[in-house]
């Protein structure tokens, strides 16, 4: 079973615009992590936010975490081509393992 | 190593046959983790080692799906009687941490095929 859930599950924007991506669970979490995936390959980790947290940045990223409301979102400024890619979050709610959402799948247009 | 390393990188199987994926994790790594990722989906949890113990295999779809790390490093995922089903990306992921909720390394997965 998914834990998180990304909103929307496809965007495509052009190069230099913004991409904002959601994600909303269900149980308490210690933290949420962002990943992303190129097709064909592993995922790579992009962010983790803490649940003591309520915004984190690195580089062109920003992610924001709303326990109240079990969200959280991610924000890529400028987006480049080399961003296309699919992007999870996930948590850490169930034991020892992280559980992923479905995924948004960002396309960047040059 | 560099990185999470998986081999082979594409299977195809008749289906009935048995098939072993293998994951080297970045070394020294403590936990492991298998996931198993279908088309267009995220990816699900199959089984998670800290060092060798097989501490949680609960994601494990049914008792054909094996997996070892006998001596804490390299780790196999054993599919046996393969089903159509069984189709999917099988991912393999470490983290030098003991708990949970650190940042996962994964690995190029093994795309495996099922006819």
């Amino acid at each position: 079973s998914q834990q998180g859930e990304e909103d929307p599950q496809a965007l495509s924007i052009q190069e230099g615009e913004n991409a904002t991506m959601n994600c909303s669970y269900k149980t308490s979490i210690n933290n949420l992590q962002w990943y992303r995936q190129n097709s064909g390959r592993g995922l790579v980790h992009l962010i983790l936010i803490r649940s003591n947290e309520r915004e984190k940045h690195s580089g062109r990223l920003r992610v924001t975490l709303d326990t109240s409301k079990k969200s959280s979102s991610l924000l890529i400024t400028a987006s480049r081509a080399a961003d296309t890619a699919s992007y999870f979050c996930a948590t850490d709610a169930d034991g020892n393992k992280l559980v992923f959402g479905a995924g948004t799948i960002l396309r960047v247009k040059s | 190593g560099a990185g999470v390393s998986q081999s082979p990188r594409y299977k195809v199987a008749k289906r009935g046959q048995d098939v072993a994926l293998r994951c080297d994790p970045i070394s020294g790594h403590v936990s492991l983790f298998w996931y198993q990722q279908a088309l267009g989906q995220g990816p699900e949890f199959l089984t998670y080692f800290q060092n060798e113990a097989q501490l949680d295999k609960s994601g494990l779809p049914s008792d054909r799906f094996f997996a070892e790390r006998p001596e804490g490093s390299v780790s196999t995922l054993k599919i046996q009687r393969t089903q159509q089903e069984d189709s999917a990306v099988y991912l393999c992921a470490s983290s030098f941490y003991r708990g949970v909720g650190e940042k996962l390394f994964f690995g190029s997965g093994t795309q495996l095929s099922v006819l």
